[in-house]
């Protein structure tokens, strides 16, 4: 079984210019998930959706991050314009349904801003 | 506000003898924990959960212990080995307040066994 799937692994651009990040989950996982990684810390969730719905987005900065889940399947995480601060690990993980249940993480995009 | 806690940011220990990893928590609403090892550069893994109606769940290697009164999970390793190298971080879920589910991840600690 294929497992979560991210890309691109590493992007580097300049501050203020945006940039996107993709994510296929596992097969047949309702429950997607985006989250932040800095340096020396544990993930902390972007957002959360259940198939299309995004059921947790209140640790998105919505001033410069959007993020889509169309169809129920693929997802994108965006931010437009990046900032210095966003230099960080941004990881995806799905799982089969319920919030409760085990996550699946993908190996995460090391995004640096210049 | 840091929910969950990993107070030990780094742990070294001999191959053979015991690991022993700490996880605090703050809200006694969450009722399911969990924890996770990475690799560098991978994505996190799960390794070993614990439901809050027992207080120890044992796989293999792997022993995690809850104490809900206290708030504090444990994850035992015994005996390490140097595979197991890496950083483990724990989670906590629940509904913490109507409606509102969590999943909050402490900020891991990180386990070097030497050979």
């Amino acid at each position: 079984e294929a497992g979560v799937v991210q890309s691109p692994r590493y992007k580097i651009i300049e501050k203020k210019q945006p940039v996107a990040f993709w994510c296929n989950p596992i097969s047949g996982h309702n429950t997607l998930y985006w989250y932040l990684q800095n340096l020396g810390q544990g993930p902390e969730l972007l957002i959360r959706y259940e198939n299309e719905e995004a059921v947790d987005d209140s640790q998105l900065p919505k001033d410069r991050f959007s993020a889509e889940r169309l169809k129920g399947v693929d997802s994108t995480l965006k931010i437009q314009p990046a900032e210095l601060g966003d230099s960080a690990v941004y990881l995806c993980a799905s799982s089969p349904g319920r919030a409760t249940d085990t996550q699946y993480f993908g190996p995460g995009t090391r995004l640096t801003v210049l | 506000d840091q929910q969950v806690k990993q107070n030990s940011p780094s742990l070294s220990v001999q191959e053979g003898r015991i690991s022993i990893l700490n996880c605090d928590y703050t809200n006694s609403m969450f009722d399911y924990f969990l924890w996770y090892k990475k690799y560098p550069a991978e994505g996190p893994t799960f390794l070993i959960s614990i439901s809050s109606i027992k207080d120890k769940n044992e796989d293999g290697r792997f022993t995690v212990f809850l104490n809900k009164s206290a708030k504090h999970l444990s994850l035992h390793i015994v005996p390490s080995q140097p595979g197991d190298s890496a950083v483990y971080f724990c989670a906590a879920s629940g509904f913490i307040t109507s409606g509102t589910y969590k999943y909050i991840f402490g900020t891991g600690t990180r386990l070097k066994v030497l050979a």
